[in-house]
């Protein structure tokens, strides 16, 4: 199947510095990715569309500013999140559209990165 | 407004039987469906997918069906096996979109 990689796969730092989290699709080309982000025992929420060479849609209440969104290769999406706070603490999880081939044949979806724990103290 | 509902969080299996796993959804554009499973601290694993012109959808042990109707669909893995351990999440995305939006999940524990 589709491989995605994030980097780094924790990261801990002090409020008020900033964090950039990569995501890479391995083995395919990705014009579109996405950022998630999910609180503890809770669900899986989206952030933003990443799109190669455009700017990213940010979902309603998610703060464009607050959170960098660029997409400059086919195969990279970076999150930057600014000035970070504890509030921001979170599991960031990216994930690249691409097609896999299955028993029932092939199947055109989101690949998920392995995820990115921030701790900010 | 949670538009993607899994109102289990958990559920417990013996090895052998069937696990279903259960989902609902309230927007009726939503017209593809997935199954992800997810360990701790890792990314969701894609499991099987539908599309609303199916309304069963097969691939080895796992099964997806849908009932459009009810919006509802749910997820059959038969035999259960340890190694199926898991939170189970569903999502949904709307015609002409790339957008998911995911259940709470549901955690499986598989036993011996």
């Amino acid at each position: 199947g589709a491989v995605v990689s994030q980097h780094p796969s924790w990261v801990i730092c002090k409020s008020g510095t900033s964090v950039k989290i990569e995501c890479r699709s391995l083995d395919f080309q990705a014009t579109t990715m996405f950022w998630y982000r999910q609180f503890p025992k809770q669900s899986l929420m989206l952030m933003a569309t990443s799109n190669e060479g455009s700017k990213a849609t940010y979902e309603q209440g998610v703060e464009k500013d607050k959170f960098l969104i660029n997409h400059a290769s086919l195969t990279l999406s970076t999150l930057t999140v600014t000035s970070a706070h504890p509030e921001d603490s979170s599991f960031y999880i990216c994930s690249a559209r691409g097609t896999t081939q299955g028993l029932a044949g092939s199947t055109d979806t989101q690949y998920f990165g392995p995820g990115t724990r921030l701790t900010v103290l | 407004d949670q538009q993607v509902k899994q109102n289990s969080p958990s559920l417990s299996v013996q090895e052998g039987r069937i696990s279903i796993l259960n989902c609902d959804y309230t927007n009726s554009m939503f017209d593809y469906f997935l199954w992800y499973k997810k360990y701790p601290a890792e990314g969701p694993t894609f499991l099987i997918s539908i599309s609303s012109i199916k309304d069963k959808n097969e691939d080895g042990r796992f099964t997806v069906f849908l009932n459009k109707s009810a919006k509802h669909l749910s997820l059959h893995i038969v035999p259960s096996q340890p190694g199926d351990s898991a939170v189970y999440f569903c999502a949904a995305s709307a015609y002409n979109t790339d957008k998911l939006i995911f259940g709470t999940g549901t955690r499986l524990q598989v036993f011996p």
